[in-house]
């Protein structure tokens, strides 16, 4: 079973700064490779897939890269509606997530 | 577009089991793959296990193997999820999952959710 590893755990980034997210893979996945935001009490919402592909209607700000098991989701000039936590997502072998990153204001 | 609706919440002892269903609608539910992820109080989210048309049969994370049972039933566009021997760690919220094939991986992702259903065990 491919186990996803995010870090960090707890991000603290100030509004309008770029936040950086990792996302290792224990073995290659390709580019099968999603990225899920989940706000409190809400259910998760695609972003990224293939790696580094906006889902519709995701801002331009959103931008992911990587590919085999090293993985970053970038947020630039972050707003405040993207505080929140951010889960990546390997679908090269059924689905494993990770642990999540909670992007906190600073 | 594709909705899921989940049903109620459940109390449950440990020892029993518990079992879960998804309503789709908005499209054609025999070509539906139908995944279930959890998410225990505070933490992450886990997949469960899931069914995919093409591939025919159900697979479930190792975690869950021989204790997680999903079906669907085409006639009521209904899935469901049982999870057996159930112990305090497995209170969590239960969602259901769908959604589109966006590249030649043949797994669909996540674009719609059921809002979830929260499994609560408890002597």
């Amino acid at each position: 079973e491919i186990v996803m590893t995010q870090s960090p755990a707890t991000l603290s980034v100030s509004p309008g700064e770029r936040a950086t997210l990792s996302c290792r893979a224990s073995q290659s996945v390709s580019s099968n490779l999603a990225w899920y935001q989940q706000k409190p009490g809400q259910a998760p919402r695609l972003l990224i897939y293939g790696a580094s592909t906006r889902a519709t209607g995701i801002p331009a700000r959103f931008s992911g890269s990587g590919s085999g098991t090293e993985f970053t989701l970038t947020i630039s000039s972050l707003q405040s509606e993207d505080f929140a936590v951010y889960y990546c997502q390997q679908y090269n072998n059924w689905y494993t997530f990770g642990q999540g990153t909670k992007l906190e204001i600073k | 577009q594709v909705q899921l609706v989940q049903s109620g919440a459940e109390v449950k002892k440990p020892g029993s089991s518990v079992k879960v269903s998804c309503k789709a609608s908005g499209g054609t539910f025999s070509s539906y793959a139908i995944s279930w992820v959890r998410q225990a109080p505070g933490q992450g989210l886990e997949w469960m296990g899931g069914i995919i048309p093409i591939f025919g049969t159900a697979n479930y994370a190792q975690k869950f193997q021989g204790r997680v049972t999903i079906t669907t039933d085409e006639s009521t566009s209904t899935a469901y999820m049982e999870l057996s021997s159930l112990r305090s760690e497995d209170t969590a919220v239960y969602y259901c999952a769908s959604g589109n094939y966006y590249d030649s991986s043949g797994y669909p992702l996540f674009d719609y959710w059921g809002q979830g259903t929260l499994v609560t065990v408890s002597s």
